[in-house]
C-alpha cells in the first residue's frame, strides 16, 4: 500500500529565510508525487508535481521540491519565505498501479514577520 | 478560483438524516474525486468517477454513495448520518483517468451533524 509521511506538524520560519517542509513516501512502483497548499477555509491548491525527469521540480509561488529516490523523499523548499506563505501544506503520492492520491497528514507552515 | 464548484458551502443536519453534496468539475475535466477532511482522519480519498463510471474506491462507507451524471457533475450522498461524519467534503477534478494530472479542488462543503 502507498503511504506518505510528513514528520512535522508545524514548521516555523522567519520571513526572508529559506524554508523546507519534509515529506517521505512509500509506494510499490514508480511514484507520482504532488504538493498542495490549503489556505484557511479554502480548498487545496496544486503547487507542483514530480512524474519523471529532473529531480528538482519548480512550481507555483517560487516553491520547488527535490525528489530523492534513495531516501524516498520529496521535500518542499523555498529560498525566501513570505508571511503570505503561511498555510497548511500537503504532500501526496500515487503509484502507477492506482489512480487515487494518498495524502500526508499535513504540515502547518508559520512564517513570522 | 479552481473552476470547481461545490454546493452547498455549509450543511447542518441531524443524526440519521440523509444529505446530498453536489460538485461541478472544471470545464473539460472528465474525472471527479471526492475526499473527506476531518481532524482525526486527515484528508481521505473516498471515490473517483471518470466520464460517468466509477473507477476507484477508497475509504468510503457503505452509507455513502456517489454518481456522476452525463453532464459530468457529481453528487455524493450521505445517509444514516452519524456525529462522526461531520467533516469537510471536497470534490476535485482532473482531465484524465490516470493520476498523473494534477487535481483541482473545489472550496468544499462543511457538514455538521448534530
Amino acid at each position: 500500500a502507498q503511504s506518505v509521511a510528513q514528520p512535522e506538524d508545524q514548521v516555523n520560519v522567519a520571513e526572508g529565510n529559506p524554508l523546507t517542509v519534509k515529506c517521505t513516501y512509500s509506494v510499490s512502483g514508480n511514484p507520482y508525487l504532488f504538493w498542495y497548499v490549503q489556505y484557511p477555509n479554502r480548498g487545496l491548491q496544486f503547487l507542483l508535481k514530480y512524474i519523471t525527469g529532473d529531480n528538482l521540480v519548480k512550481g507555483s509561488y517560487g516553491f520547488e521540491a527535490e525528489f530523492n529516490k534513495s531516501q524516498t523523499s520529496f521535500h518542499l523548499k523555498k529560498p525566501s519565505a513570505l508571511v503570505s506563505d503561511s498555510a497548511l501544506y500537503f504532500c501526496a503520492v500515487r503509484d502507477t498501479g492506482r489512480r487515487a492520491l494518498t495524502f500526508g497528514s499535513g504540515t502547518r507552515l508559520q512564517v513570522q514577520p | 478560483d479552481s473552476g470547481v464548484t461545490q454546493t452547498p458551502k455549509h450543511l447542518i443536519t441531524a443524526t440519521g438524516q440523509r444529505v446530498t453534496l453536489r460538485c461541478s468539475p472544471r470545464s473539460g475535466d472528465l474525472s471527479v474525486y471526492w475526499y473527506q477532511q476531518s481532524l482525526d482522519q486527515g484528508l481521505q480519498f473516498l471515490i473517483q468517477y471518470y466520464n460517468g463510471e466509477e473507477r476507484a474506491k477508497g475509504n468510503i462507507l457503505e452509507r455513502f454513495s456517489a454518481q456522476q451524471f452525463p453532464d459530468l457533475h457529481s453528487e455524493l450522498n450521505l445517509s444514516s448520518l452519524e456525529l462522526g461524519d461531520s467533516a469537510l467534503y471536497f470534490c476535485a477534478s482532473s482531465f484524465g483517468l490516470a493520476g498523473d494530472n494534477e487535481q483541482f479542488f473545489g472550496p468544499g462543503t462543511r457538514l455538521t451533524v448534530l
